[in-house]
């Protein structure tokens, strides 16, 4: 079974310009979720989707993130304006009925 | 919001001895899990718990769903090398909520 896929793996900008990460999950998993990963932190959870809704969106920036999973399946995390903060590792997961959450490899993001 | 606070920091052992890291909360806890995260790889769930006082084991790994529901732990008998890593503990309130994470254990396994 084919794990969660993310790209791209890396990414670097500079502050005040756009950046979009995709995610696509294992299939059959009903439950997306996009963490950020601050260096020397755990994950913190951004947004989760079940199905193509939106069960959980209140710790995401929403001035200037967004995110979206239009089919219930791929999934979109957008950053614009990225800010110095930003820099973190961006990790899509998923899940179904069971344990996980399963996680991807993430998307490392350095904003100069 | 909702912390966890997972200790030790860090760990430096040499290889062959027996590992424990642990996991408290002030708010009771309906799950708990523990992950292993490698460098530049996402985490991966070593063990699900759903029960207070549940012991469940995963090859050398065994972790514990506190009584008070407050904390879990993990041990690692006998570590290898590869055992090196980050372990996060992560705690869900509820049923389907947001699953809340510990800031990690970095464990250094000296051959």
């Amino acid at each position: 079974e084919a794990g969660v896929a993310q790209s791209p793996r890396y990414k670097i900008i500079e502050k005040r310009q756009s950046v979009a990460f995709w995610c696509n999950p294992i299939s059959g998993h009903a439950t997306l979720y996009w963490y950020q990963q601050i260096l020397g932190q755990g994950p913190k959870l951004l947004i989760q989707f079940q199905n193509n809704g939106v069960v959980d969106d209140s710790q995401l920036p929403k001035d200037r993130f967004s995110a979206e999973r239009l089919k219930g399946v791929d999934s979109t995390l957008k950053i614009q304006p990225a800010k110095l903060e930003d820099s973190a590792v961006y990790l899509c997961a998923s899940s179904f009925v069971g344990p996980g959450p399963f996680f991807g490899p993430g998307t490392r993001l350095t904003v100069l | 919001g909702q912390q966890l606070n997972q200790s030790p920091q860090s760990m430096f052992i040499q290889e062959g001895e027996d590992v424990s890291m642990n996991c408290t909360s002030s708010s009771i806890f309906n799950t708990w899990l523990w992950y292993k995260q490698e460098p530049g790889e996402g985490p991966v769930l070593l063990i699900a718990l759903y029960k207070a006082g549940e012991l469940t084991s995963n090859g050398r790994l065994t972790a514990q769903f506190g009584i008070t529901r407050k904390d879990s732990f993990l041990n690692i008998s006998a570590s290898i090398p590869s055992d090196v890593g980050i372990y996060f503990c992560a705690g869900e309130e509820t049923s389907g909520s947001r699953l809340t994470f510990g800031e990690g254990t970095q464990l250094t396994v000296n051959p």
